[in-house]
């Protein structure tokens, strides 16, 4: 089966902590890690992931996949109250199995 | 440029009543589909499609029911609420295939079962 595991599930931190969230994955026929973020409505992409050790960077988020041994992370540096949110992480998997996602990490930033 | 959209935002039932969340997309995507999102449980997918005339069930389908006559219509239909199924509704699109970065959600559906 499938399976998409984010931690920590929740996360409380002050303005201006560096965060790193955690998605590990099992999946057959991988094709690609996605990061959502997700406000008060629907998920926003982030970032795809396809290929080991290559970054991805936004600002201040940025992310790595790592296809050995099947993991990703997301790093916020100098969090914001506006970084508040819930981050999901989802596998993309060959044909057409829609994505699968992790139960999500709820991160609040306090000033 | 609406996307996706989905009607109704929120909606209060009894147990026992039936409804159809609707899900409208005007992108011509041939893939869509509806996941629910309960407190610390991230997405799961209930029904997919991959085009007109083809439905597959996801990781959680018990309840619910879905067709899709037309390319830009996918509803999901409740036979008999449960309160178990009090959620937040998604319905999705993307255009060439089940996932990836071209995914677009709707605004949610907050479903209230009594």
């Amino acid at each position: 089966e499938d399976k998409v595991v984010q931690s920590p599930l929740s996360l409380v931190v002050h303005e201006g902590d560096t965060v790193t969230l955690n998605c590990s994955y099992e999946v057959t026929n991988f094709r690609s890690l996605l990061w959502y973020k997700q406000e008060k409505k629907a998920p926003t992409f982030l970032f795809m992931l396809t290929s080991s050790g290559i970054e991805k960077k936004s600002g201040r988020l940025s992310s790595i996949l790592d296809k050995k041994e099947l993991f990703s992370i997301l790093n916020i540096t100098a969090t914001q109250t506006g970084d508040s949110a819930i981050y999901l992480c989802a596998g993309d998997i060959s044909g057409n199995t829609p994505l699968v996602f992790g139960k999500g990490t709820r991160l609040s930033v306090i000033a | 440029n609406a996307g996706v959209t989905q009607t109704p935002k929120f909606q209060v039932l009894k147990t026992g009543q039936s409804m159809t969340l609707q899900c409208a997309q005007d992108m011509n995507h041939e893939y869509m589909s509806w996941y629910r999102q309960d407190p610390g449980m991230g997405l799961r997918l209930i029904h997919y499609s991959v085009g007109a005339g083809i439905t597959d069930q996801g990781e959680v389908p018990n309840g619910y029911n879905v067709s899709r006559s037309t390319t830009e219509d996918f509803p999901l239909r409740l036979l008999s609420a449960a309160p178990s199924q009090t959620s937040v509704y998604f319905c999705a699109s993307s255009p060439d295939r089940a996932g990836g970065n071209t995914i677009y959600f709707g605004e949610g559906s907050w479903l209230t079962v009594v």
